[in-house]
């Protein structure tokens, strides 16, 4: 399986810009999308195919990236940026999620 | 406005058997692939099983292959996941989705999700 892997956890204050990355064991295209979870909610989508912004979602959120390396930005962050983020690839079977990268507001 | 509601959760021993529900609203339910994705306490996510929009299709990890059963019923806007011979490892909280492409594709990313039910397989 594709192993999609995401530092554990970040710290930035209110009104910075933050990217937080996934790195594919193997090329997965642009095969990535990236969700936020806020504590004891269910996962929402922000972006799909790599870069391509969710309806409803936004425009400080922003994804970037192909083959193994993949962003997603926000800028600014503002304190309800609180959440964990995980990234997934749909490009290899079966489809594999990140194990999270929780955003912490200073 | 799409809403996703599960249903069915609980505390059940190993071995044994449970069978989820999920309501849905808000969309035309029969155009869309859905899937089930689960999330172990403070774990990760991960990918449990999708259905085509008709029920034609259906697909599993590996782990869940033989044990666990997605259905669907259009003309009740449900679908439905039976899991059978349930592990320690299958405790979890499981996410209905769906699927974003329309008719008979997939995009294997979900763009809805419900608030999720707790199954937990204990002795």
């Amino acid at each position: 399986d594709t192993v999609l892997t995401q530092s554990p956890a970040l710290a930035v204050s209110p009104g910075e810009r933050v990217t937080i990355s996934c790195r594919a064991s193997e090329s997965v295209s642009t095969g990535m999308h990236w969700y936020q979870q806020k504590p004891g909610q269910q996962p929402k989508l922000l972006i799909y195919g790599a870069s391509n912004l969710e309806s409803g979602v936004p425009a400080r959120f922003s994804g970037s990236g192909s083959g193994t390396d993949f962003t997603l930005t926000i800028d600014p962050v503002e304190a309800d940026d609180t959440a964990t983020y995980f990234c997934q690839q749909s490009w290899n079977d079966p489809n594999t999620f990140g194990a999270g990268t929780k955003l912490e507001l200073k | 406005e799409v809403q996703l509601v599960e249903s069915g959760g609980g505390l059940v021993q190993p071995g044994r058997s449970m069978k989820l529900s999920c309501a849905a609203s808000g969309f035309t339910f029969s155009n869309y692939g859905m899937a089930w994705v689960r999330q172990a306490p403070t774990k990760g996510l991960e990918w449990v099983a999708t259905i085509s929009y008709d029920g034609s299709s259906t697909y599993y990890r590996d782990s869940v292959k033989g044990r666990f059963t997605i259905s669907r019923d259009n003309a009740k806007s449900t679908l439905y996941l039976q899991m059978n011979s349930l592990r320690s490892e299958d405790t979890a909280t499981y996410y209905c989705t769906r699927d974003p492409y329309y008719g008979y594709d997939y995009a294997w990313y979900f763009d809805y999700w419900g608030q999720g039910v707790m199954v937990t397989v204990s002795s």
